[in-house]
């Protein structure tokens, strides 16, 4: 299958700041792409998904944005907090494969 | 509480040997998967099986080996054909054979001494 990537591999931000973690992927046949937290030493954690039909979804404090016509995937945190630092993975699924694909990862990191 | 358990959270490997690790989920979710993490890396997928005694190779299954006698349970061998072994393992489950929404134990951290 084809690979997702991220743009950025490390982004710095301060605290209160807003943080925009991008993904790009080149499936055209992608139809759901989630997003993945990662803290230190941990497993993945699920933060919030979206599926091909929707350009934008609301969880709280993140926000994704899924532009079909450039094949980009956005991830945003509202007043990012220290407990946000962490690397998160972007990851896609087509409809014929039901096997989600990874990105690299974006680390994030939120100065006090 | 309802979860997937990894255990060891570290291992060594001799050369030659075989190791197990051992993933566990209480969550009666049908789908599992072990995930292959390298420093700075993605996620690579080595094997998954979406039901019970069927398993499927991943992207990178050469070097392991895995079994699924049981719902709950999805162990990884890395054989001493894998002449690459340390890196972070991670063992993921889903509700059903559509992989959304994977939720992951907290890793097997193995090391060759």
């Amino acid at each position: 299958g084809e690979n997702v990537g991220l743009h950025l591999p490390t982004l710095s931000v301060q605290e209160g700041d807003n943080s925009i973690i991008n993904c790009a992927y080149s499936n055209s046949a992608s139809d759901y792409f989630i997003w993945y937290k990662q803290e230190s030493g941990k497993g993945p954690q699920f933060i919030i998904d979206i599926r091909s039909n929707m350009d934008k979804r609301q969880g709280q404090r993140v926000t994704v944005l899924l532009n079909k016509t450039v094949k980009h995937l956005s991830l945003q945190i509202a007043a990012t907090q220290p407990g946000d630092s962490a690397v998160y993975f972007c990851a896609d699924i087509s409809g014929g494969s039901y096997i989600p694909t990874f990105g690299r990862g974006t680390s994030l990191i939120v100065h006090p | 509480d309802g979860g997937i358990t990894q255990s060891p959270k570290y291992l060594f490997r001799k050369e030659g040997q075989n190791v197990t690790l051992s993933c566990e989920q209480n969550l009666n979710h049908d789908a599992m998967y072990w995930y292959r993490q390298d420093p700075g890396q993605g996620l690579r997928l080595i094997y998954y099986s979406q039901i019970v005694n069927d398993f499927q190779k991943g992207d990178i299954a050469e070097g392991y080996s895995v079994s699924r006698e049981k719902k709950e349970s999805f162990p990884l061998t890395v054989t001493s054909a894998q002449k690459n072994p340390t890196a972070f393992y991670l063992c993921a489950s889903s509700i059903d054979p559509i992989g959304e929404k994977l939720f992951f134990g907290s890793g097997t951290q193995l090391s060759v001494l």
